[in-house]
């Protein structure tokens, strides 16, 4: 059974700092993953998704990568700011997606 | 953003009544997705459906019915709501599943707003 891990769950950081969340998966036959940005009360908004084929995906100062041998996919934040407060959820996919639990960031003004 | 709408927003019901929860989507997607979100366990599947009236269960279906008469609406129906089934509910689309390195990213899944339910 695919499992989607999300560590660490929580993370504060200062504004500014380049930061990265990481996610790994079990199964490595996945079809995609997907990162989603959730703010509080709110459902869930997709930030990017990277085929299987592919290694990498960009968007803004976003950076997604995929490791299918590894089991790992890591979402990189350049130069983060107080609107990146967020939980930042990962998805893979079997191709039902199966979700992490998410990491709660909280960027410092 | 998607064209995706969920009714009711919030929901307050009472232990063994029934309860239908509506997704409506103008983006003419065939994929369509019921969620429930809980602390700790994050996002799990509850139904999908890939077609009218074509549906199959995921992950935690149990005490869960859904229906698709058209392509824009996916009814989710708590036959007989019980306290365990108080939680977020979210309804997602996708145009397609599993396209992977056939297609561009149509995999892509959006969500609605979500629904706030609880049963006491």
């Amino acid at each position: 059974k695919q499992e989607v891990t999300q560590i660490p769950a929580a993370l504060s950081v200062p504004e500014g700092e380049n930061l990265v969340l990481n996610c790994s998966f079990t199964d490595s036959a996945i079809y995609n993953l997907q990162w989603f940005r959730q703010d509080p009360g709110k459902g869930l908004t997709s930030l990017l998704l990277i085929q299987s084929s592919q290694r990498e995906q960009t968007s803004g100062r976003l950076n997604a990568s995929l490791d299918k041998s590894s089991g790992r996919s890591t979402l990189y934040i350049a130069a983060s700011q107080p609107g990146d407060s967020a939980t930042y959820l990962c998805a893979a996919s079997l191709p039902l997606y199966i979700f992490g639990t998410g990491t709660r960031l909280k960027v410092l003004a | 953003d998607a064209g995706i709408t969920q009714s009711p927003r919030h929901k307050v019901t009472e232990t063994g009544t029934p309860v239908t929860l509506r997704c409506h989507q103008t983006e003419n997607h065939r994929y369509m997705y019921w969620y429930r979100q809980d602390p700790g366990h994050g996002l799990r599947l509850i139904h999908y459906s890939y077609g009218v009236k074509d549906t199959d269960k995921g992950e935690v279906s149990d005490g869960y019915s859904v229906s698709r008469s058209k392509t824009e609406d996916f009814l989710l129906t708590l036959e007989s709501a019980t306290s365990s089934q108080t939680s977020v509910y979210f309804c997602a689309i996708s145009e397609s599943m599993g396209a992977g390195t056939r297609g561009p990213s149509t995999d892509t899944q959006y969500f609605g707003p979500g629904t706030r339910l609880t049963v006491l």
